[in-house]
């Protein structure tokens, strides 16, 4: 079926720096989303995109976190800087039309922030 | 707050019986109650969800019951497999909106 592929599935860094995870979305999906899930808890929606713009945000996405799509390549969110409480597994998650339909989610990206 | 709340934290149960998995919330506006299967190492997927103007939604060996009076509903699955062994989440969200509300899961081990 539609897979939604994440890159890298494992990244570590140090605090401070700037991190940049990937996102592949369903090629005929419009609407994007991050979920936040840290270790033993639930998954927290961050930020859901559409037609180019953010349309919803959490009070997890802090100003240090961007998104965009550039020429639809990518989906991708950018940290910057990190960190500690950053680390968490991201996940990205795509649906053809709104969240109250089928989001297809990617395996997730672990960000181990040092 | 947590809005969804999932029990038990884990699940164990023999193949061939039922496994109940329950979910309840605390926001009244949520009318779309997806639930989401997640195996090891990969992403949620949607299993089977519900709206709230129904109080049962089945497929296959997969039923929701909805009480929303009581703002419960449970997964139920009939005749378990090992290969339903997995994390099962339960999300809700209101009608127009594009969040979805989590909860932690259970973790459902289905014992051959």
């Amino acid at each position: 079926g539609p897979k939604v592929l994440q890159i890298p599935s494992h990244q570590i860094i140090d605090m401070g720096q700037m991190v940049t995870l990937n996102c592949d979305p369903v090629s005929n999906h419009l609407y994007f989303y991050w979920y936040k899930q840290i270790l033993g808890q639930q998954m927290e929606f961050l930020v859901n995109f559409y037609n180019g713009k953010v349309m919803e945000k959490s009070k997890l996405f802090k100003d240090q976190f961007s998104v965009e799509r550039p020429d639809g390549s990518y989906f991708t969110l950018k940290i910057q800087p990190t960190a500690l409480e950053d680390s968490a597994v991201y996940f990205c998650a795509s649906s053809r039309d709104r969240a109250n339909e089928r989001l297809f989610f990617g395996h997730g990206t672990k960000l181990s922030v040092l | 707050q947590q809005q969804v709340r999932q029990s038990p934290q884990s699940l164990t149960v023999w193949e061939g019986e039922t496994a109940i998995l329950n979910c309840s919330y605390e926001d009244s506006t949520f009318n779309y109650f997806p639930w989401y299967q997640q195996f090891p190492g990969e992403g949620p997927a949607l299993l089977i969800s519900i709206r709230s103007v129904s109080d049962k939604k089945e497929d296959g060996r997969f039923t929701i019951f909805f009480n929303k009076r009581e703002k419960k509903l449970s997964l139920h699955i009939t005749d378990s497999q090992p290969g339903d062994s997995a994390t099962y989440f339960c999300a809700a969200s209101t009608e127009g909106a594009d969040r979805l509300t989590f909860g932690k899961g259970t973790q459902l081990i289905i014992q051959p």
